[in-house]
């Protein structure tokens, strides 16, 4: 049974292009999580999914982040126009269900030029 | 809204030493899980050790143990025998305990980065 699989690991992008940071939870987990880690920072939530739902996004920026986890496919963290600030380790991490153990995929780093 | 503290931004420890880290938290719910997570340069966040607030004997994992305070708020981190391989960022995570609402995210603390030497 494969890991939480995330994809890239390493992202460049310049100022004002879209990012697009993907997640494959593991198999038989329906629960989705996404975190930013800043240098020098813990992990900060940003959004928790379940299958083609939201269910609290109360960690995500307000503007130019957007995130998804369709029925069929990976989750899904866009970031529209990116910034120099956006530049940061981003985690996915997946559950069987709520309350359940949480498996962390490995990152993406994104690195804003 | 739960906030969880490391005071130790670094540590070191001899080889085959014991260590401990800090860790202090600040809820107001009676029920939730403590967690520690051991990230190392390939980024990998790995489970080292989790308690729940209920249980009031102290988790154990090989030469990983806690020191859970539930009156006190702390949640220390002893390594034994420390190993190479143990060098890392440490992370102390607060989870609500589900009742049935949507909370099921972990709150971390800035983490410990630890040396271990030869």
């Amino acid at each position: 049974n494969a890991g939480v699989m995330q994809n890239p690991r390493h992202l460049v992008r310049r100022r004002g292009q879209e990012a697009r940071l993907r997640c494959s939870p593991m198999k038989g987990h329906s629960h989705v999580y996404w975190y930013r880690q800043l240098p020098e920072e813990g992990l900060k939530f940003m959004v928790y999914l379940q299958k083609e739902n939201i269910i609290d996004e109360s960690g995500m920026p307000k503007e130019r982040f957007s995130a998804e986890f369709p029925k069929e496919g990976p989750s899904i963290l866009r970031i529209q126009q990116v910034v120099r600030g956006d530049s940061a380790a981003y985690f996915c991490a997946s559950s069987e269900g709520l309350g359940t153990e949480a498996f962390f995929g490995q990152g993406t780093r994104l690195t804003v030029v | 809204a739960q906030t969880v503290t490391q005071s130790q931004p670094e540590m070191s420890v001899q080889e085959a030493e014991t260590v401990t880290l800090s860790c202090t938290y600040d809820t107001s719910e009676s029920d939730y899980y403590l967690f520690w997570y051991k990230q190392p340069p390939s980024r990998q966040m790995i489970l080292v050790i989790r308690q729940e607030a209920y249980k009031q004997q102290n988790a154990t994992e090989n030469r990983f143990s806690v020191n859970f305070q539930k009156a006190a708020k702390s949640f220390s981190l002893k390594i034994s025998d420390s190993q190479l391989g143990d060098a890392a960022m440490y992370f102390c995570a607060y989870r609500t305990f589900y009742y049935g609402g949507s909370q099921g995210n972990l709150i971390f603390g800035k983490g410990t980065k630890l040396s271990v030497k030869p």
